[in-house]
């Protein structure tokens, strides 16, 4: 069973640029998370789909951090304009459901942002 | 959502049993306990789940008292390898809960 997928793996730009990742989810899985983990710290949920629509998106800034999951399948993040403080490694995972699910992460992608 | 607290570091040596103890408090009566495991360079990868008493499968054993406001995840004759962070997760079954990461502990394991 392939894995969940994630591009680019590394990305370096300069503040108030723009970024985008992107996401493959396991085959099937209707439920969709996209963290932010800084360094030192554990992951922090951005927001999670569930198929195509928007479960929870609290944790997202708003004003520069969109998300969209496009036919329930693939996913991208984008951050527009980055700031020094989004530096950080964005992970994505997908699960089967909601709930008490096991979570099944990528590789993640590491933003510096200089 | 149960707050979960968790020792920040641990050391131990090749071969021993290590023992990490995650105090949740505030657990509800559908919270279940999750485990994960997050290798440097990687994302978390799940190590076990648990309601109650004891659960053992082939990489570790969850031990949960009749309170639930503890957990303990045991880790049999470590490696180098288990060299990781370990998350503790407290969230309910049936709820749509949002699942939070501590920070974890970081386990160093010695030669």
């Amino acid at each position: 069973e392939a894995g969940v997928a994630q591009s680019p793996r590394y990305k370096i730009i300069e503040k108030r640029q723009s970024v985008a990742f992107w996401c493959n989810p396991i085959s099937g899985h209707a439920t969709l998370y996209w963290y932010q983990q800084i360094l030192g710290q554990g992951p922090k949920l951005l927001i999670q789909f569930q198929n195509n629509g928007v479960v929870d998106d609290s944790q997202l800034p708003k004003d520069r951090f969109s998300a969209e999951r496009l036919k329930g399948v693939d996913s991208t993040l984008k951050i527009q304009p980055a700031k020094l403080e989004d530096s950080a490694v964005y992970l994505c995972a997908s699960s089967l459901q909601q709930g008490r699910e096991t979570q099944y992460f990528g590789p993640g992608t590491r933003l510096l942002v200089l | 959502l149960a707050k979960t607290t968790q020792p920040i570091s641990m050391d131990s040596y090749e071969g021993q049993e290590v023992n990490i103890t995650c105090s949740h408090n505030n657990i509800a009566t559908n919270d279940y306990i999750t485990w994960y495991q997050q290798f440097p360079s990687q994302g978390p990868r799940f190590i076990i789940q648990g309601y109650k008493t004891k659960v053992t499968n082939e990489v570790a054993s969850l031990f949960i008292p009749a309170d639930r406001k503890s957990s303990t995840l045991s880790l049999p004759r470590v490696s180098l390898s288990d060299t990781a962070v370990y998350y503790c997760l407290v969230g309910d079954i049936g709820r749509d809960d949002k699942i939070i990461f501590g920070k974890g502990t970081r386990l160093h394991i010695l030669p």
